[in-house]
């Protein structure tokens, strides 16, 4: 089977504090891409970060940070200190090889909204 | 600055219309996408474009045809409006060769059209 998982449906949070969001995943592809996206209540999906699975550097980007780890099929994006505009749905999506060259169809997750309140 | 425009953000049709939605992308990118976004069924790919008049059935396609004329357009046509195709609309556009904007097979998301059929 194919398939990302994102356990946590909902995650609150009081602003300042550090968040991680999981993501783990299935593919028999050795080759694969993983992505994150963000849902703000606007509704736009917008790209976060796009990782290959030769790439096992974890990423930092200002308060986000994403750690891949192959040996457990995670995913998992953590925000540091959130803010209350970091509230939004977050998606994680995996494309194999197979779907990546049919022009990069995707497998969404089934998304966290994470709350972050003042 | 990679853009995905959606003709409409909110639209408010009736049961038996025909509904074009439209999207535009100026990214110069070969594939597009339409799908359609549900709470708790995340997301769902519809119809799925490769080239130009080139399109291929996503995971729910019934009820639903595409038309792909220009490289930079591709609607998603509802041919007898029900209430149960109420939903968010998505649109997305990712890059096949080199020479367009933006990282290989990564999506790039319109704003969303969302529709309410009475």
């Amino acid at each position: 089977a194919q398939k990302v998982t994102q356990a946590q449906t909902e995650i609150s949070v009081v602003e300042k504090e550090d968040v991680t969001l999981d993501c783990v995943y299935e593919t028999r592809d050795t080759t694969y891409y993983l992505f994150w996206y963000k849902q703000p209540p606007s509704g736009e999906l917008v790209f976060l970060i796009r990782r290959n699975s030769f790439d096992e550097q974890n990423e930092i980007s200002g308060r986000y940070s994403w750690n891949f780890q192959k040996s457990t099929s995670s995913f998992n994006f953590t925000i540091t200190a959130s803010q209350v505009v970091d509230s939004a749905v977050y998606f994680c999506a995996l494309s194999p090889l197979e779907l990546y060259n049919q022009g990069g169809k995707l497998i969404f997750g089934q998304g966290t909204e994470l709350s972050v309140k003042p | 600055d990679v853009k995905v425009t959606q003709s409409s953000r909110y639209l408010v049709k009736r049961t038996g219309e025909k509904v074009f939605l439209e999207c535009v992308q100026d990214m110069d990118h070969e594939n597009m996408f339409w799908y359609r976004q549900d709470p708790g069924l995340g997301l769902r790919l519809i119809y799925f474009s490769y080239d130009v008049k080139m399109k291929e059935k996503g995971d729910i396609p019934e009820g639903y045809s595409v038309s792909r004329e220009k490289k930079e357009r591709f609607s998603l046509i509802l041919e007898s409006a029900s209430t149960n195709q109420t939903s968010m609309y998505l649109c997305a556009s990712s890059l096949n060769k080199a020479g367009g904007l933006g990282p290989l097979g990564t999506q790039y998301f319109g704003p969303g059209t969302r529709l309410t059929v009475l």
